[in-house]
C-alpha cells in the first residue's frame, strides 16, 4: 500500500515552460488536494477535488490548473512557469472526515 | 481570509524536558484541529487531532489542549527526545468546502543534548 505518491520529486524549469505534477493515491479516497509550501511558511491550498471529474479553487489558484479524470489521480499543471512558483508542492487525499494522508512532496525551482 | 498562526517561530528545549508549542486561530467556525510534524524534506506527518467538542486529548507523549474561548491551541510533548526536532504546524478546518486545512506558519523545535 503506497498511500500518496507524487512524481516527480524534483524539477527545475525555465521561466515560461510548462509542466504537470502527478499525484496518485491507492486508497480509493474521494477527496484530493494540492498545497504549496514556501520557505518558513505553512502549506497553502491551491486546488482541490471532491471526487472524480470535479475540481475547485483553493486559496492560491492563480497560475495553476488541475484535472481529476480518474479517481486515483490528481494532476497539477503549470502552463507558463514563473519564479514565484518556486516552492515545494504537496498532494493530500482524504476519505474519512478526519483522515488526511500527505505525499512526500515535489520540489520545483523556476529559474 | 482567516488563517491559523503560531506565537513562536522557534523553540529550543533540553532533551528530557517538556515542550509546549502554541497556536492561535481566528476562524470561529473551525471545528477540527490537527497538529503535524514535518521533518526536513518530508511531508507533514499526523501527530494528534482534536475536535471542537473536546478541550483536551492525549496521545503517546503528546497532549493537545483547545481553548475555544480565546481561540488557542497547544501541543505538549513530554520528555522531548532528539527525534522530536522538526517543524510543527497546527491546522484547522471547518465543515464545508471539502474540509480544507488552513495551516499556521510553523514552529521549529530544536532539542538540545
Amino acid at each position: 500500500n503506497a498511500g500518496v505518491t507524487q512524481t516527480p520529486k524534483f524539477r527545475v524549469l525555465k521561466t515560461g515552460q510548462s509542466m504537470t505534477l502527478l499525484c496518485a493515491q491507492d486508497m480509493n479516497h474521494e477527496y484530493m488536494y494540492w498545497y504549496r509550501q514556501d520557505p518558513g511558511m505553512g502549506l497553502r491550498l491551491i486546488h482541490y477535488s471532491v471526487g472524480e471529474g470535479t475540481t475547485a479553487k483553493g486559496e492560491v489558484p492563480d497560475g495553476y490548473n488541475v484535472s481529476r479524470l480518474k479517481k486515483q489521480n490528481f494532476l497539477l499543471g503549470l502552463e507558463s512557469a514563473a519564479p514565484s512558483q518556486t516552492s515545494v508542492y504537496f498532494c493530500a487525499s482524504r476519505q474519512k472526515v478526519y483522515g488526511y494522508t500527505f505525499g512526500s512532496g515535489t520540489r520545483l525551482t523556476v529559474v | 481570509g482567516e488563517s491559523v498562526g503560531l506565537h513562536l517561530p522557534t523553540l529550543s528545549v533540553q532533551e528530557g524536558d517538556n515542550s509546549i508549542i502554541n497556536c492561535a486561530y481566528s476562524n470561529s467556525a473551525s471545528d477540527y484541529f490537527i497538529w503535524y510534524k514535518q521533518e526536513s524534506g518530508k511531508g507533514p506527518q499526523f501527530i494528534i487531532d482534536i475536535r471542537s467538542n473536546m478541550d483536551k486529548r492525549q496521545g503517546q507523549r503528546v497532549t493537545v489542549l483547545l481553548n475555544k474561548t480565546v481561540k488557542h491551541l497547544s501541543l505538549q510533548i513530554a520528555a522531548t527526545q532528539p527525534g522530536d526536532s522538526a517543524v510543527y504546524f497546527c491546522a484547522e478546518s471547518s465543515s464545508g468546502s471539502a474540509r480544507q486545512l488552513t495551516f499556521g506558519s510553523g514552529t521549529q523545535l530544536t532539542v538540545l543534548p
